[in-house]
């Protein structure tokens, strides 16, 4: 069946610094979600990517999906303490939407 | 701004016990998710509603798991009888329509069996 793989698992990253998480699927997607899960909290959306090539901006983060759309990869530029949590990406197919297991960033002030 | 219900929000339980979680979707929203969260991982979907109707319930255990949304609005999800593995968090969520909008989260159910 269709899976997602995210990497990495853990993202360690200094304030202020970049960092880029990847999602990788077996499976050609019709398109893929983004959330954010906050320590404690529930998962939020954050974007959904449709278009092979897409990109899409929300202030210092910046979503990509591939040419193929196969992957699919958040950056995020000078990374604040309320960038902290798990960030998910969700692709779907045929009507099913999978998610990975996520990358859980933590940031060192 | 509308939410996801969801209770209990904590269920402490014996296995060979029955647990049953309560979901109020978003009012309209057509399709409704029971997720399992195990911790460290992602939501692994359990079943997809569409309106009163099971779009997808494959990776529901069904010969301990139940679930239901009779009138298309609300939702149960039972376990009978829980097992120590079933200790998660159980979100439910809900969208306007199949999985091509954005999913609302409830704020889940964390199960702990004993």
């Amino acid at each position: 069946g269709q899976q997602v793989m995210q990497i990495p698992q853990y993202q360690h990253v200094q304030e202020g610094e970049d960092f880029t998480t990847y999602c990788n699927s077996s499976t050609t997607l019709s398109n893929i979600q983004w959330y954010k899960q906050r320590p404690g909290g529930h998962p939020v959306f954050l974007i959904q990517l449709v278009k092979s090539g897409e990109v899409k901006k929300q202030k210092r983060l910046t979503f990509q999906f591939g040419e193929a759309k196969k992957n699919s990869s958040l950056h995020i530029t000078a990374t604040q303490t309320t960038d902290v949590g798990t960030y998910f990406c969700a692709g779907s197919n045929d009507y099913k939407l999978s998610f990975g297991a996520g990358t859980t960033v933590t940031v060192r002030a | 701004e509308a939410e996801v219900a969801q209770s209990p929000r904590y269920k402490i339980t014996e296995k060979s016990q029955a647990v049953a979680f309560w979901c109020d979707p978003i009012s309209g929203h057509a399709t409704l998710y029971w997720y399992r969260q195990i911790l460290g991982q992602g939501p692994e979907l359990l079943v997809q509603f569409q309106d009163e109707s099971v779009v997808d319930d494959s990776q529901l255990p069904k010969d301990r798991f139940s679930a239901e949304r009779l009138k298309g609005v609300d939702s149960t999800l039972k376990i009978q009888p829980a097992e120590l593995g079933d200790s998660a968090m159980y979100l439910c969520a809900s969208t306007k329509m199949g999985v091509y909008n954005e999913q609302f989260f409830g704020p889940g159910t964390r199960l702990t069996v004993l």
